[in-house]
């Protein structure tokens, strides 16, 4: 059973498109994330929902709009999408409540913009 | 804010020898400290973790790490290395107030046979 899953796995589009990653952990943790690998392997954070409320909100463009229908489920959506996009999208959930925070991850979503 | 270092890009050792992988950290308050390994086109694997209690921490794989108070570092150490170790590690930090990891800049291992 995997714990953290996302999809798809790759992404390839154009310019200025849209497209949607989705995430669900069945792991029962209340609090999703998504992280941002870029080229050089830096891992930034981008958003967190605790419980289906966004906690954190880095600096990130409104272009990229994350969206928690239920504590199980994250997912990102990406408007105009650019070059500097493109990257690899972790998913990630840990149990902040009660729980020393360490994050399980997803396996990726590798972006391509063209 | 909550910041880590990870001083080498690459750390190369010969199997069978002992491994470092270093890592200083920088928090207000009190750090949780985490080591996660990442093996090519796949997601971190979580290794181990400092919350409190023995400074010496065991996980996964045989890797432990040694939490040092005064130095504020977090070292990653494996008694002997495989060729199987070969991958990026990054150490992580979050305090108590904050509600999400940040990750260090990474650090390759490479064991040679």
């Amino acid at each position: 059973d995997t714990a953290v899953s996302q999809t798809p796995k790759y992404l390839v589009t154009q310019m200025g498109n849209d497209k949607s990653i989705k995430c669900e952990q069945n792991l029962g943790h209340d609090t999703m994330y998504w992280y941002k690998q870029d080229s050089k392997k830096f891992l930034k954070i981008m958003f967190s929902y605790n419980n289906k409320e966004l906690i954190i909100n880095e600096t990130v463009p409104n272009r990229f709009s994350p969206k928690s229908p239920d504590k199980a489920h994250l997912n990102l959506h990406i408007n105009s999408l650019e070059l500097g996009d493109s990257a690899v999208y972790f998913c990630a959930s840990s149990q902040l409540g009660g729980g020393s925070g360490e994050l399980f991850f997803g396996e990726g979503s590798r972006l391509t913009v063209l | 804010a909550q910041s880590v270092a990870q001083p080498e890009d690459q750390v190369n050792v010969a199997e069978g020898n002992p491994l470092t992988v270093k890592c200083t950290y920088s928090v207000s308050g009190n750090p949780y400290l985490f080591w996660y390994v990442q093996y090519p086109n796949r997601g971190l694997q979580f290794l181990l973790k400092y919350i409190t209690g023995d400074n010496l921490v065991k996980g996964s794989y045989g890797f432990e790490a040694e939490f040092n108070k005064s130095q504020t570092s977090f070292h990653l150490k494996k008694p002997s290395a495989l060729v199987s170790d070969s991958a990026l590690y990054f150490c992580a930090v979050r305090d108590t107030g904050r509600r999400a990891l940040t990750f260090g800049s990474g650090t390759r291992l490479q064991v040679q046979p």
